[in-house]
């Protein structure tokens, strides 16, 4: 198994709803990212986990919340999110954090606040 | 905070055509990292480089690490309709973080 699996693909939510992305590899890496891109941007990192630990947090709103239950998964969970949030959520995962190991990437949720 | 800058933002070429795009920092990385992004899609990475002055081949996409580990450049030979796409470079940081930061992106199309 050589994929990063994100779902839901698509996700449309309202301000006040609570709902959580989810993220899951099966490859043995055990550094896993959070990154968000708008449209015509490149990703931009929001989270990192290293042996599912927290390691980076970019000054990212509370309103967002990480969640590594084991080395497999990674969750980001959603709060009161405003409009500008809307935007295409990568996770991606490498062997381990730095050494100049590649990122594989799943295919993003695309969200939508409303 | 440590930029990455990619040129050009747009290219637009014939097929058959030769391209060169550029990647371009004033901070040292400990690699960089080139992707190709779909529309819709997440990026999918072609290759990483690590050493300074180092060139890597993938079919028709020779990669390049400048010497001082600063910046790279991407060659596609003889373009193909399937090259399209938008094109990432990714820089490492050297400290501890380890983090991957993207540069602006290249987006290619290349006309039949």
């Amino acid at each position: 198994d050589t994929e990063v699996t994100q779902t839901p693909k698509h996700l449309v939510m309202g301000m006040t709803n609570k709902k959580s992305l989810k993220c899951e590899q099966h490859m043995g890496h055990r550094a896993m990212y959070w990154y968000k891109q708008k449209a015509k941007k490149p990703p931009e990192l929001m989270f990192v986990y290293s042996y599912e630990k927290l390691s980076i947090n970019e000054s990212v709103p509370s309103r967002f919340s990480p969640e590594c239950p084991n080395s497999s998964l990674l969750n980001l969970h959603l709060h009161a999110l405003q409009p500008e949030d809307s935007a295409l959520y990568l996770c991606a995962s490498s062997q381990v954090l730095g050494q100049g190991y590649g990122y594989t990437f799943g295919s993003g949720t695309r969200l939508t606040v409303v | 905070t440590q930029l990455l800058e990619q040129s050009p933002q747009f290219l637009s070429i014939q097929e058959g055509e030769n391209l060169t795009v550029y990647c371009n920092s004033s901070s040292v990385f400990s690699s960089l990292q080139w992707y190709r992004q779909e529309p819709g899609e997440g990026p999918v990475l072609l290759v990483t480089v690590v050493t300074g002055g180092e060139v890597k081949k993938l079919k028709r996409l020779t990669f390049q690490f400048g010497d001082a580990r600063k910046d790279s450049s991407l060659h596609i030979t003889a373009a193909q309709p399937g090259d399209t796409g938008l094109y990432l470079c990714a820089g490492e940081g050297m400290d501890s973080s380890y983090k991957l930061i993207f540069g602006s992106g290249t987006r290619l199309l290349v006309r039949p």
